[in-house]
Parts: structure tokens; C-alpha cells; sequence
């Protein structure tokens, strides 16, 4: 089957604490996104990356790192950094940047 | 700074009922605009994708139109089902300054939709 994958399904975090999001896609795809879903709210990038080991930030980038060391895989990280990080985390693939994206299940991340 | 917009906040219709679902955006400098469904806690479904060339997309019981100088889109689905609520999402890829885009796809807050039997 091919797709994008998230895990966890939900994450919690205690203060000062750093945790990381999965994402993978098996799609063959060169672009893959985070976007983060606050309540009421679209859907806003986090970070993008086009290609391995090359990302981009997008609008809302304070207080995340990301990685592309891998086609298939771009985990998102949550740093202590980030005050507000309760959210439902989207990760999204496509062939090329102007392509149609597709999504994974969404992280939900909880704070302790 | 591209804005999207979707109205209504929320729609509720009965079942059998054809529908529309309305999208703004500020901008007309656009490469494309998609639309997507999201069922509660999951991630997103792309239903269409027009192309800024194109006036409209079908796909089944879907049909989507774009008005890229009026800057709208609409979504009208046909003979709407039970199944078919969820909240749908439209969001566009803008193009920047030098025509180039960056697949950075700006969303609008999203139509709850509910359809009754």
C-alpha cells in the first residue's frame, strides 16, 4: 500500500521537553510539508522541503527543526523552544512542489 | 499577503440536496487551487485540483469551478449523501513577485458540512 505514515497518533509533552514527529512516504515523492491545525483554524506550513537534504521555512517556523536526510523521511521536532505547541500536526507529500499534496493521519500533540 | 476565505463557516442541508461551497482568495496571482475534505480527527482527502488555466474540474458527483480574475472558486456537490459530511477545505499555491510559486499552499478556515438523513 502506498502512502504517507505519521506516528504517533497522539504525543504528549511535558515542559522543557523536546519531541520529534514521525512522517514517511513510500509515494516516491520529492517534496513533502508540516503543517500545523489549530482549532477553527486552516492549516499552516511549518517547514518544506523539495528535495533531500535541502528545507525551507514556512510561516510559522519558530520553535520547530526539521530534517531531510532521506527521500522517504522528514520528521518534525518540537523544541522547548515552542510555547504554544498544542496542535493537530498534518505531514503532506507530492511528486513535485506544484503537484497535488497529499496528507497523512495528523499528530495530535498534547501538553502535560 | 495571499488571503483565503471560505463561506459559510458552516452548512447544514438534508440529505438529497445539491450544494455550494464558496472560496475567496485576495490574490488572482495563483498557480493552482485545490480542494480537500477532512473527516473529524484525520488528515486531508484532495478532491480537485484546478490549474489556474482552467475554468472547472468534475469528479463525480463534484464539480469545481475557478474565477481566477474574480478571485472565487466554488465546490457544488450534487445529491449530497449523509456520508459526504466533513469539513471542506480549499487552499491555493500563489504565485510570488517573479511568477515563480513554491508550492506553498495558503488554506482557507474550512466549510463544516453536515448532511442529515
Amino acid at each position: 500500500d502506498g502512502g504517507i505514515t505519521q506516528s504517533p497518533k497522539y504525543l504528549f509533552r511535558k515542559e522543557g521537553q523536546n519531541v520529534t514527529l514521525s512522517c514517511e512516504q513510500n509515494l516516491n515523492h520529492d517534496a513533502m510539508y508540516w503543517y500545523r491545525q489549530d482549532p477553527g483554524q486552516g492549516l499552516r506550513l511549518i517547514y518544506y522541503s523539495q528535495i533531500v537534504n535541502d528545507f525551507q521555512k514556512g510561516d510559522i517556523a519558530e520553535g520547530y527543526s526539521v530534517s531531510r536526510e532521506k527521500k522517504e523521511s522528514f520528521p518534525l521536532t518540537v523544541t522547548s523552544a515552542q510555547k504554544n505547541p498544542t496542535a493537530f500536526y498534518l505531514c503532506a507529500s507530492s511528486m513535485g512542489q506544484l503537484e497535488t499534496q497529499y496528507f497523512g493521519p495528523g499528530t495530535r500533540l498534547l501538553v502535560l | 499577503k495571499q488571503e483565503v476565505t471560505q463561506i459559510p463557516a458552516a452548512l447544514s442541508v438534508p440529505e438529497g440536496e445539491n450544494l455550494v461551497l464558496n472560496c475567496s482568495f485576495t490574490d488572482s496571482a495563483i498557480y493552482n487551487l485545490q480542494w480537500f475534505r477532512q473527516d473529524p480527527g484525520k488528515g486531508l482527502t484532495s478532491l480537485l485540483l484546478i490549474q489556474s488555466s482552467q475554468r472547472e474540474q468534475t469528479s463525480g458527483r463534484l464539480n469545481a469551478s475557478l474565477d481566477k480574475s474574480s478571485g472565487r472558486s466554488t465546490l457544488y456537490i450534487a445529491a449530497s449523501q449523509p456520508g459526504d459530511s466533513a469539513t471542506y477545505l480549499c487552499a491555493v499555491i500563489p504565485l510570488n513577485a517573479g511568477g515563480t510559486s513554491y508550492g506553498k499552499l495558503t488554506f482557507g478556515q474550512g466549510t463544516i458540512l453536515t448532511v442529515h438523513p
